[in-house]
């Protein structure tokens, strides 16, 4: 069982939807979780972190995380074609002073929202 | 207020050469992390340092690649040898001290080893 699943997808939605994208994962060490949003050809952009279970909203992005099901999602409201690219989650399990540097990456769902 | 740089943004090699990837920091971030991205696979961890000192290479291959974040200049990554195993793109981030779980990515160096 890998670390961290993610499903590649491709998710095609329509405009203003609301996207809903999730990963699971197997080490109950984790604390911190985080969202990157990547482009072809382009660096991961970190779109958000969280610590712990709960949410936390930051405009249209909404991260929810159970750790009791080792389960991570993050919704996109409104959605706009500008969202289209790679969603990336990843994990780290708090080991160097409350946060280690070896982030687990899922492998990204493909998102692409059509006009 | 720049983000994390790398560069080149592009490099060839055939094989046998040396690679040397750079990476400087975001502002006031003195932590670097180097990721790995093979096609179709996710990022994977290589190696995290902070100044002149290497905290976990756990990532690391055992031969060939080496890192370095001295003092003074850049990040070095360096891959001897490489090999078409090696080509990918590779990724360095920055974080401020403490904050692992806040890391900022750079464009990325794609290395083609021909």
């Amino acid at each position: 069982q890998k670390e961290v699943e993610q499903d590649p997808g491709p998710l095609s939605v329509p405009e203003g939807a609301i996207v809903s994208l999730n990963c699971t994962y197997s080490n109950s060490a984790f604390q911190y979780f985080m969202w990157y949003r990547q482009y072809s050809r382009k660096g991961p952009e970190l779109l958000m972190y969280t610590y712990s279970s709960g949410n936390k909203e930051d405009g249209r992005f909404t991260a929810q995380v159970d750790k009791s099901s080792k389960y991570i999602s993050l919704f996109i409201r409104d959605s706009q074609p500008s969202d289209s690219a790679t969603y990336l989650c990843a994990m780290s399990a708090g080991k160097y002073g409350g946060s280690q540097g070896n982030l687990i990456f899922g492998k990204g769902t493909k998102l692409s929202v059509k006009p | 207020n720049a983000g994390v740089m790398q560069n080149p943004r592009h490099l060839v090699r055939r094989r046998g050469q040396e690679a040397r990837l750079r990476c400087s920091p975001m502002k006031g971030h003195s932590h670097v992390y180097w990721y790995r991205q093979l096609p179709e696979e996710g990022l994977k961890f290589m190696v995290y340092l902070q100044k002149e000192n290497i905290i976990d290479e756990s990532g690391m291959p055992k031969e060939r690649f080496s890192a370095e974040f001295p003092k003074e200049g850049p990040s070095i990554l360096r891959i001897q040898q490489v090999v078409r195993g090696d080509s990918a793109a590779y990724f360095c981030a920055s974080s401020p001290a403490g904050r692992g779980y806040e890391q900022y990515f750079g464009p990325g160096t794609r290395l083609t080893v021909t």
